[in-house]
């Protein structure tokens, strides 16, 4: 049973546009929410975060969105560079589990 | 500052013999957490130590999976009898303290034939 899950396995988006990744999660009792960028043949690096009491966090070209009522965030990078190719995780923490929940990744590719 | 040290970065095994991984996290790092990702999917999380005690090892399969954090420091994560479905990528990750990100290793990459 997915908790956390990332539809869209692949995105491409031309350089320069926006890339927006999605994410849903069916636990009500997740209060922070993460997202983590992958490089092949490196670990995830931390990216944003959001907790739960919020709708929006910004940094730089990278804004999370959460929508609680609809179980749903996404991630929004403006503008798109070569450099933001990589698999991007969605995480959640909460329902009574410290550690992290993943989901499967979406793998953004930067077209040039 | 340093990041989190793992070793070996690949492992080639046949199945029923036995692994172990090590790591060492980032310097006044008390959580620590051992991730299992197989090719596809996402981290899974196995265990997570604060400190030296274990505060979740819910999905651990401990009948050939193991686990300890020495000292409060570095740890290692054991698999005896390995399978073939415990070829993946392991990652160690460590954080300053409960609800701070995580911190990843770059992982070893475990083949099992």
């Amino acid at each position: 049973d997915q908790q956390v899950k990332q539809n869209s396995p692949s995105l491409s988006v031309q350089e320069g546009r926006i890339s927006i990744l999605n994410c849903d999660y069916t636990n009500s009792m997740f209060d922070y929410f993460l997202w983590y960028k992958k490089y092949p043949a490196e670990g995830p690096t931390f990216l944003i975060s959001i907790s739960s009491i919020k709708d929006k966090n910004e940094d730089g070209r990278f804004t999370v969105f959460l929508n609680k009522s609809a179980k749903h965030l996404s991630l929004h990078i403006v503008p798109s560079q070569p450099g933001d190719s990589a698999v991007y995780f969605c995480a959640a923490r909460g329902g009574g589990a410290d550690g992290l929940t993943f989901g499967k990744g979406t793998h953004l590719i930067i077209q040039p | 500052e340093a990041g989190v040290a793992q070793s070996p970065r690949y492992k080639i095994i046949e199945k029923r013999q036995s692994v172990a991984f090590w790591c060492n996290p980032i310097s006044g790092h008390a959580t620590l957490y051992w991730y299992q990702q197989i090719l596809g999917q996402g981290p899974k999380l196995l265990i997570q130590f604060q400190n030296n005690g274990v505060v979740d090892d819910s999905q651990l399969p401990k009948d050939r999976f193991s686990a300890e954090r020495l000292k409060g420091v570095d740890s290692t994560l054991k698999i005896q009898p390995a399978k073939l479905e415990d070829s993946a990528v392991y990652l160690c990750a460590s954080s300053l303290e409960d609800f701070s990100p995580l911190h990843f290793g770059n992982g070893t990459r475990l083949t099992v034939t």
